[in-house]
């Protein structure tokens, strides 16, 4: 039963335009979400993170937003660079987290390719 | 180093045979976690640490995978009686405690 799903294993966007990655999640009671970025041959790296108290948290070109009642969030990258190429994991975590409040639950991650 | 410090990178072995793999976390880091990422797969949670309490071992696929964390720093996975479908790429991170995670490179084990 996954808990965090990227439906998306892949985006392609164009240098310059939006990338969106979305995430859903099943567990109403995660409190707290983060989205990680990795490379190849690298572990991951954080990137930004939003609580539950709010909607919106943006960090230049990043920004995530959260929809508590469709529990979904997504990943504004603005504008796209290709140095954003990298494989984008979302993570969530809460006080049911199998009982630890720091267990980070992660999706299968979406791969995002930046076309010069 | 300032990073989280994983050992080896990459590790090949035979079925059955046993197998260890170090962390060093970032020092001061409270707590630990080992994930895997198998192929196609997201990060699976496999163990966690904080401070001197028991650790969170609700992750742990087998009773052929145990962990220990000495001294409150550095931890071992050892993977005991080697399976193909353990192979996946192994990787620790420490933290303060709440949120952000520090990862290391990982280490890629293959089972052949």
């Amino acid at each position: 039963d996954q808990q965090v799903k990227q439906n998306s294993p892949s985006l392609s966007v164009q240098e310059g335009r939006i990338s969106i990655l979305n995430c859903d999640y099943t567990n109403s009671m995660f409190d707290y979400f983060l989205w990680y970025k990795k490379y190849p041959a690298e572990g991951p790296t954080f990137l930004i993170s939003i609580s539950s108290i709010k909607d919106k948290n943006e960090d230049g070109r990043f920004t995530v937003f959260l929809n508590k009642s469709a529990k979904h969030l997504s990943l504004h990258i603005v504008p796209s660079q290709p140095g954003d190429s990298a494989v984008y994991f979302c993570a969530a975590s809460g006080p049911n987290s199998g009982g630890s409040n720091y267990k980070l639950t992660f999706g299968k991650g979406t791969l995002l390719t930046v076309n010069p | 180093g300032a990073g989280v410090s994983q050992s080896p990178s990459n590790k090949v072995t035979e079925k059955g045979k046993d197998v260890e793999l170090r962390c060093d976390p970032i020092s001061g880091h409270t707590a630990l976690y080992w994930y895997r990422q198998s192929l196609g797969q997201g990060l699976e949670f496999l163990i966690y640490f904080q401070g001197n309490s028991a650790p969170d071992k609700s992750g742990l696929p087998s009773d052929r995978f145990s962990a220990e964390r000495t001294g409150g720093s550095v931890s071992t996975l050892t993977i005991q009686r080697t399976q193909q479908e353990d192979s996946a790429v192994y990787l620790c991170a420490s933290s303060h405690g709440v949120g952000e995670l520090f990862f290391g490179e990982g280490s890629r084990l293959t089972v052949l």
